[in-house]
């Protein structure tokens, strides 16, 4: 079965300090991996994607992801965060079977970006 | 429009109530998705429209809930007999293939009292 995890409900850094955000995934295949926020009461923004090429991967707003095919892992990064990037992410994995490109999502991890 | 529209933003409604929310895809957007979206969860499956037919349904929860997009553009999803179990956010996606990422709106809010 295709599935992604978020193992951290909330993290929480300061301000110009680097952030990471962890998802691990499980697929039959070669995984195609994606990153959205959500800011509240609004919809899902996309931030970045893997589908194949280089591991590290370069998204919106200075996000980056670094696909670990070893660790099954797709953990999402910034350099120094910002008070704004305060929100709900969500990684997601593409379901690949029967080619519908539905994407699976995990539970969310809430940044909290401090002053 | 520029991005996907879905309408209402939000609907309150009572138990055993018809509801019906809508979904106003990408311009040129073949693939629209529904997902639900519970308070503290991320988005869960519902169905997948290719043009006009629904390709997968196999998220639906059950008969009181259908889906249709007569014309490959529009989307409505109809709610029948809501129980307050319904109450989340319905959210609308849609993309040109089914290679990429998904465009969503930013989502209907239904509470069944």
């Amino acid at each position: 079965a295709q599935s992604v995890a978020q193992p951290e409900d909330q993290v929480n850094v300061a301000e110009g300090n680097p952030l990471t955000v962890k998802c691990t995934y499980s697929v039959s295949g070669n995984p195609y991996l994606f990153w959205y926020v959500q800011y509240p009461n609004r919809g899902l923004q996309f931030l970045l994607k893997y589908i194949t090429g280089d591991n590290l991967v370069k998204g919106s707003y200075g996000f980056e992801a670094e696909f670990n095919k070893s660790q099954t892992s797709f953990h999402l990064k910034k350099p120094s965060a910002l008070v704004s990037d305060s929100a709900l992410y969500f990684c997601a994995v593409r379901d690949l079977r029967g080619n519908t490109g539905k994407l699976i999502f995990g539970q969310g991890t809430t940044l909290q970006v401090k002053p | 429009g520029a991005g996907v529209s879905q309408t209402p933003s939000n609907k309150v409604t009572e138990k055993g109530k018809y509801v019906e929310l809508r979904c106003d895809p990408i311009s040129g957007h073949t693939a629209l998705y529904w997902y639900r979206q519970s308070l503290g969860q991320g988005p869960e499956f519902l169905i997948y429209f290719q043009g006009t037919g629904a390709a997968d349904d196999s998220g639906l929860p059950n008969d009181r809930f259908f889906a249709v997009r007569p014309e490959g553009s529009v989307s409505t999803l109809k709610i029948q007999r809501t129980e307050r179990g319904d109450s989340a956010v319905y959210l609308c996606a849609s993309t040109k293939g089914t290679g990429g990422e998904l465009f969503f709106g930013e989502g209907s809010r239904l509470t069944v009292l």
